[in-house]
């Protein structure tokens, strides 16, 4: 069974630009959760969609949004990007109600210059 | 967000030792924990987890213990090996239902001399 994927690994960006980064959860997961990791940091969370819909959010500027799509998979948008955006940025997926457990993808590396 | 140092506590054992990573929670109303591993350049793995109704669980080699009264996790693996050698967070979630994010400690770097 595939686990969580991401796309790009690397993401190259200046400042001002947006980016976009995309996951694929694990196949019959419907929920799809957004983490930003700074280097040296923990894990920030960010997003969290289920059924098509955002059902929370970290505290984050709106800059920092999403979706989800009808197959489950979703996209991470950060528009008017800063230096302090460079992070990794992971994606995770869960089963649905009563299934707390998130499984990880290997994150995509976003570096704003 | 929770902002952290940059520089994550280490623990430092020799191969074949027995290793215990501790990590303190706030939310009482917490009921569900995770342990993951995270290597270098890696998203965070699965080890672990415990619910609120248990206070002790064992994996292949690991152990959580849950202590409620004191707000207290622990990890213990058993005859570390260098392949243990990661980050190590413990995560938490309270409420009912599955659909919730995780709230994330700050991490602990375990490192395995061999």
């Amino acid at each position: 069974e595939a686990g969580v994927t991401q796309s790009p690994t690397h993401l190259i960006k200046t400042r001002g630009q947006q980016a976009t980064l995309r996951c694929s959860p694990i196949s019959g997961h419907t929920s799809v959760y957004w983490y930003q990791q700074a280097l040296g940091l923990g894990l920030q969370f960010l997003l969290w969609y289920d059924e098509g819909e955002e059902r929370n959010r970290g505290n984050f500027p709106p800059r920092f949004s999403g979706r989800q799509f009808p197959n489950y998979s979703s996209e991470l948008n950060v528009n008017a990007l800063e230096l302090e955006d460079s992070a990794l940025y992971l994606c995770a997926s869960s089963p649905g109600l009563g299934w707390e457990t998130q499984y990880f993808g290997p994150g995509t590396r976003l570096l704003v210059l | 967000g929770e902002s952290v140092g940059l520089h994550l506590p280490t623990l430092s054992v020799q191969e074949g030792d027995n290793s215990i990573i501790n990590c303190a929670y706030s939310n009482s109303a917490s009921d569900y924990f995770i342990w993951y591993k995270q290597e270098s350049g890696k998203g965070p793995q699965f080890i672990i987890d415990i619910r609120s109704n248990m206070d002790k669980r064992q994996g292949q080699r690991v152990t959580v213990l849950l202590n409620k009264t004191v707000k207290h996790l622990s990890l213990q693996i058993a005859a570390t090996q260098p392949g243990d050698s990661a980050v190590y967070f413990c995560a938490e979630t309270a409420g009912v239902g599955g659909r919730r994010a995780l709230t994330f400690g700050s991490g602990t770097r375990l490192q395995v001399q061999p």
